[in-house]
């Protein structure tokens, strides 16, 4: 299995441009989640979704980002209008949850996309 | 009050060394713990899940006390290619998120 696959690796950009960040989950996961990682703040859950269904969107710091997932094999982050303290390692991870997870809930991260806002 | 809470470190010991790691928790609704390893750069890894009983995975043993809400890593004969950051991770029933620490550095020194 190919993993987590996240893109762009690597986004830089100016300060009111919109980003969009790409996720594909490991095939027959059926959650999802969207991390942020900062030093001053460490690995802050966004949103997650399960069966495609955002469940719990609390952590999105506000209207400026959304978070889709139209279908079980993708899922976009997307800033607008970014803004410099966007700047950090965005990840997206996936596992399998449920009966069908057979007790093995491990959760898998993708590589992440550095965001760079000037 | 951060959910997990680690500290941040970072420590750094001799090859060969014993190191040992503490996290403290405060959602006495945890209901699953894990360590996770995160080398510099790269994403974050499942290390360990961590029981009840205590257990281990090699050089690497974890233990758990629910009443103090506390759990820790402990790893012998350090080696150089453990330096990473050790994230400290608890998760509450049914399928919810995972909340993670802001994890403690190991810098393993030759």
């Amino acid at each position: 299995d190919a993993g987590v696959i996240q893109s762009p690796r690597h986004e830089v950009t100016e300060m009111g441009q919109e980003v969009t960040l790409r996720c594909k989950p490991i095939s027959g996961h059926n959650s999802l989640f969207w991390y942020r990682q900062t030093m001053m703040r460490g690995l802050e859950l966004l949103i997650y979704f399960n069966n495609n269904v955002p469940i719990d969107d609390s952590g999105m710091p506000e209207d400026r980002f959304s978070a889709k997932m139209p279908n079980a094999s993708f899922s976009t982050l997307k800033i607008q209008p970014s803004e410099p303290r966007d700047s950090a390692v965005y990840f997206c991870a996936s596992r399998q949850t449920g009966s069908l997870a057979g007790g093995q809930e491990t959760q898998y991260f993708g590589p992440g996309t550095r965001l760079l806002v000037l | 009050r951060k959910e997990v809470e680690q500290d941040p470190g970072p420590f750094n010991v001799p090859e060969g060394a014993t190191v040992a790691f503490n996290c403290t928790y405060s959602n006495s609704a945890s209901q699953s713990f894990f360590w996770y390893r995160q080398d510099c750069r790269k994403e974050p890894k499942l290390l360990m899940s961590v029981y009840s009983s205590g257990n281990e995975d090699g050089r690497f043993t974890a233990q758990l006390n629910r009443a103090s809400q506390y759990i820790s890593l402990l790893i012998r004969d350090s080696k150089l290619s453990d330096s990473a950051t050790y994230l400290c991770v608890v998760k509450r029933s049914g399928n919810t998120p995972l909340v993670f620490g802001k994890g403690t550095r190991l810098s393993v020194i030759a």
